[in-house]
């Protein structure tokens, strides 16, 4: 059973306009949250993150939006560019009393943006 | 640059032949992680060494093992590969447990004939 989804396999999104990747989740226990983006043949590179505390991240293009109430994440990007083509993962780690649960990752969407 | 490697980058292996993934750190991390991708799917965590402690998942199959010699290596065993092994598998470092950023080396694209 995902605890981590990403429901939308894949985004075709126009340069120049934002992107929205969205993320939902089912754990209450996540207490924090990352995106990271995935190029062909590269390993994933961690791009942002929030914790539970926050309900909004941003770094420079990147905007990541966390609303505990509904379980859902969304990341932001504004405005899109061609080099942000790559599959883009929402990962959340739960926090357990005094420990650290490990990373749970979402399957992943596919962000193709046109020229 | 400090960085994650892993070797090499696509392995081919026969069904029931043993084969070896490795990873190596620069980084200094005490955490190394393996994780098993496959076509459209979530990466799946497999194990992890925090320093030589050795973490398994609950759900990792007996077939899979690893061994952590030193702080900068680390390798993924498959004692009998099946044609359901065939994945990306990607090595991964994170500075401590508490730390949630991972870095992620490109990944062995492990294929079973």
């Amino acid at each position: 059973d995902q605890q981590v989804k990403q429901n939308s396999p894949s985004l075709s999104v126009q340069e120049g306009r934002i992107s929205i990747l969205n993320c939902d989740y089912t754990n209450s226990m996540f207490d924090y949250f990352l995106w990271y983006k995935k190029y062909p043949a590269e390993g994933p590179t961690f791009l942002i993150s929030i914790s539970s505390i926050k309900d909004k991240n941003e770094d420079g293009r990147f905007t990541v939006f966390l609303n505990k109430s509904a379980k859902h994440l969304s990341l932001h990007i504004v405005p899109s560019q061609p080099g942000d083509s790559a599959v883009y993962f929402c990962a959340a780690r739960a926090h357990y009393g005094g420990s650290q649960g490990n990373l749970i990752f979402g399957k992943g969407t596919k962000l193709s943006v046109k020229p | 640059d400090a960085m994650v490697i892993q070797n090499p980058r696509y392995q081919v292996t026969q069904f029931g032949k043993p084969v070896t993934l490795s990873c190596s750190q620069t980084l200094n991390h005490n955490v190394m992680y393996w994780y098993q991708q496959k076509s459209s799917q979530a990466p799946k965590l497999l194990f992890h060494y925090y320093d030589k402690d050795f973490n398994n998942e609950a759900d990792t199959p007996d077939n899979f093992q690893s061994r952590r010699p030193n702080t900068s290596f680390c390798f993924l065993d498959i004692r009998s590969p099946g044609l359901g092994d065939a994945a990306m598998y990607l090595c991964a470092t994170s500075r401590g447990q508490t730390n949630e950023k991972l870095f992620f080396g490109s990944g062995t694209q492990l294929s079973v004939l």
